[in-house]
């Protein structure tokens, strides 16, 4: 089956940085989306990995480590609009069509 | 601007009564996802139109139905919606031609009474 892991909650200071951390076992495995959403609204997309490495974004990064499954999302020079719930998600592919399957998120909490 | 737009934003419904959920794109992407959120959870993928092409997750229940008449839109049906399928059901478009994203509407909520 697919298992996408992250922590469920984190916070942290207005200015500071942090780091979301996600793991994932899954098959036919294809890339990493990670996705912002604010309560009560859609996800919007942050960011694609689909080779090794860093991809720098602004105050946003993403890592992806295909070997050990392993991907983060960094948050530099946080803002309280940053405050939201942050979904990994692994591109599937399937004989049926490519899919994204979602972890739970993680819900950051930025404070001043 | 290029969106996908999601009607109603709240719907409302009794227990068993049929309700049909709409989506629509003027991005032009060939395929188009309904996904279902319950609170506190991730996006579920309920199915998929790869152009007409349809693709149901093996785990999505048959009350849960969809069709696609044209490109542009895409409808999600319950047929008997009961209290355990109050959620936020979200579309969403990608071109489908390699790795893309997906761009999503802003959700329908639906309340079951």
């Amino acid at each position: 089956g697919q298992n996408i892991d992250q922590p469920t909650e984190m916070t942290a200071t207005e200015g500071a940085i942090v780091q979301i951390n996600c793991t994932y076992q899954t098959s036919g495995f294809n890339g990493l989306f990670w996705y912002q959403q604010h309560a009560g609204e859609a996800p919007t997309f942050l960011s694609y990995n689909v080779l090794d490495g860093l991809e720098e974004k602004g105050r946003f990064s993403s890592f992806l480590s295909r070997s050990k499954g392993y991907s983060y999302l960094l948050l530099k020079e946080l803002q309280m609009k940053d405050s939201a719930s942050y979904l990994c998600a692994a591109y599937i592919l399937t004989g049926g069509g490519n899919k994204l399957t979602f972890g739970t998120g993680t819900q950051l909490k930025v404070e001043l | 601007d290029a969106m996908v737009i999601q009607n109603p934003r709240y719907q409302v419904t009794q227990f068993g009564k049929p309700v049909t959920l709409s989506c629509s794109q003027t991005l032009n992407h060939n395929v188009m996802y309904w996904y279902q959120q319950k609170s506190s959870q991730a996006p579920k993928l309920l199915f998929h139109y790869y152009d007409k092409d349809f693709n149901n997750e093996a785990d999505t229940p048959d009350n849960f139905q969809s069709r696609r008449p044209n490109t542009s839109f895409c409808f999600l049906d319950i047929r008997s919606p009961g209290l355990g399928d109050a959620a936020m059901y979200l579309c969403a478009t990608s071109s489908g031609t390699g790795d893309n994203e997906q761009f999503f509407g802003p959700g329908t909520r639906l309340t079951v009474l």
